[in-house]
């Protein structure tokens, strides 16, 4: 069955400073892999997602996230963060056999400080 | 500008009472799914339907809990009785399955928070 780890609970950066959210994953087979957002009292928002094809994939609000597939990991960075960016980020993976079920992970909270 | 859409949006209930909690998925997907989330367990797939039948429903206590899609506008998830654990947040989401997989992101709704006393 595919997993998510997000090992980290809390992520605290500056405004202005480079964000990272770390995911590792395991799957059979090629892996399908989304971020999303959840803002306080709404549901997650899609930010992103890799199928196939170049590594680093762009998304919404500035986000990136490079798929790395000899440390199965789909980190998500941002090279300037800001304020409005703190939030709960849930990464995301399911496999490429027809299964539709996601799997997702614990999720971040992202702490931006002014 | 296509949404899902859920009610209510709160409930409060006492145990024992019935809940019903109605989903409308973005026209056009194919693809339902019912989530739940709290602090401790996180974000849980309860049941998903494609074209309207249940393809996996493991994650819901089967005694009390179930869904359906009575037509392709609607999906429904039905606590019957309710029970103080019940309490979270029940999130909707849709998607568009390509062939035999989904291809593109899910979309949420904006959940259903349930209070059980």
């Amino acid at each position: 069955a595919q997993s998510v780890a997000q090992p980290e609970d809390q992520v605290k950066v500056a405004e202005g400073n480079p964000l990272t959210v770390k995911c590792t994953y395991s799957v059979s087979g090629n892996p399908y892999l989304f971020w999303y957002v959840q803002y306080p009292n709404r549901g997650l928002q899609f930010l992103l997602k890799y199928i196939t094809g170049d590594n680093l994939v762009k998304g919404s609000y500035g986000f990136e996230a490079e798929f790395n597939k000899s440390q199965t990991s789909f980190h998500l960075k941002k090279p300037s963060a800001l304020v409005s960016d703190s939030a709960l980020y849930f990464c995301a993976v399911r496999d490429s056999y027809g299964n539709n079920r996601l799997a997702f992970g614990k999720g971040n909270q992202v702490v931006v400080i002014p | 500008d296509a949404r899902v859409t859920q009610t209510p949006r709160h409930k409060v209930t006492e145990m024992g009472q019935e809940v019903t909690m109605r989903c409308q998925p973005i026209l056009g997907h194919n693809t339902v799914f019912w989530y739940r989330q709290t602090m401790m367990q996180g974000l849980e797939l309860l049941a998903y339907f494609r074209n309207r039948a249940p393809l996996d429903d493991s994650g819901m206590p089967k005694d009390r809990f179930s869904a359906e899609m009575p037509d392709a506008t609607l999906a429904t998830l039905k606590i019957q009785p309710s029970e103080p654990r019940d309490s979270a947040v029940y999130f909707c989401a849709s998607g568009l399955a390509l062939g035999q997989s989904v291809m593109h992101e899910q979309y949420f709704g904006p959940g259903t928070r349930l209070t059980v006393t």
